[in-house]
């Protein structure tokens, strides 16, 4: 069974940091890239971040910059997230999310981040 | 940025009845490759997202034949032949041609 199982998420204050991970299972993990994708309370989806297949390539969007940082581990079919200077506007469920035939053929059930003091 | 736009935000169906979602993106998504990596998204309430199309009209494996997509260029369409009560949610357009970033409509909400 193909599955992704976020963990990691928590209450933090402002300027905090979490890091984030993604256990993929099911199947081949670095065949494509991978996708951490937010949603805040009563809102819609926000896509964060994306890494190649290899590593070797990250994007992020302009709201997390330089705060946020995927990395992947593909000998332990591990994806992650490090949640750095975190505001709270990051509050939010993080979903973890596969790409055959582009973003999301693939999702985790999330994890929430809480960032309040 | 391309902004995804749906209408309607919220729409109301009949059991059996027809629905369809439009989506239209602030500039063309066909890219470079001939490709349009336009997707569509379910989301129940209290779960994850799911996706139903990728790639205008491709649906994913065991999504049933109900659900089908089209358009091209700007202007996309999500149609479900037959709404039954399990398709109740908001539904996500979404585009993968010009990133970053990655955009998502607002979300169309459908309810019986």
């Amino acid at each position: 069974e193909v599955q992704l199982v976020e963990s990691g998420g928590g209450l933090v204050q402002p300027g905090g940091s979490l890091r984030l991970s993604c256990a993929a299972s099911g199947f081949t993990f670095n065949r494509n890239a991978m996708h951490w994708v937010r949603q805040a309370p009563g809102q819609g989806l926000l896509w964060v971040s994306r890494i190649h297949k290899d590593g070797s390539s990250t994007t992020y969007a302009d709201s997390v910059k330089g705060r946020f940082t995927i990395s992947r581990d593909n000998a332990k079919n591990m994806l992650y997230l490090q949640m750095n200077s975190l505001r709270a506007e990051d509050t939010a469920v993080y979903y973890c999310a596969g790409d055959q035939g582009g973003l999301g053929d693939v999702w985790g059930k999330g994890t929430t981040v809480t960032v309040s003091s | 940025d391309v902004v995804m736009t749906q209408s309607p935000l919220s729409l109301p169906v009949t059991l059996g009845q027809p629905a369809s979602i439009s989506c239209r993106s602030s500039q063309s998504l066909v890219h470079s490759n001939g490709n349009t990596y336009l997707n569509w998204f379910h989301q129940r309430p209290g779960q994850s997202p799911r996706r139903l199309i990728y790639r205008v009209s491709n649906r994913d494996s065991g999504v049933p034949d109900r659900f089908s997509g089209s358009g091209s260029g700007t202007d996309f369409t999500l149609k479900i032949s037959r709404v039954e009560a399990d398709d109740v949610g908001v539904y996500y357009c979404m585009q993968g041609t010009q990133w970053p970033p990655y955009t998502f409509g607002q979300g169309t909400k459908l309810e019986i």
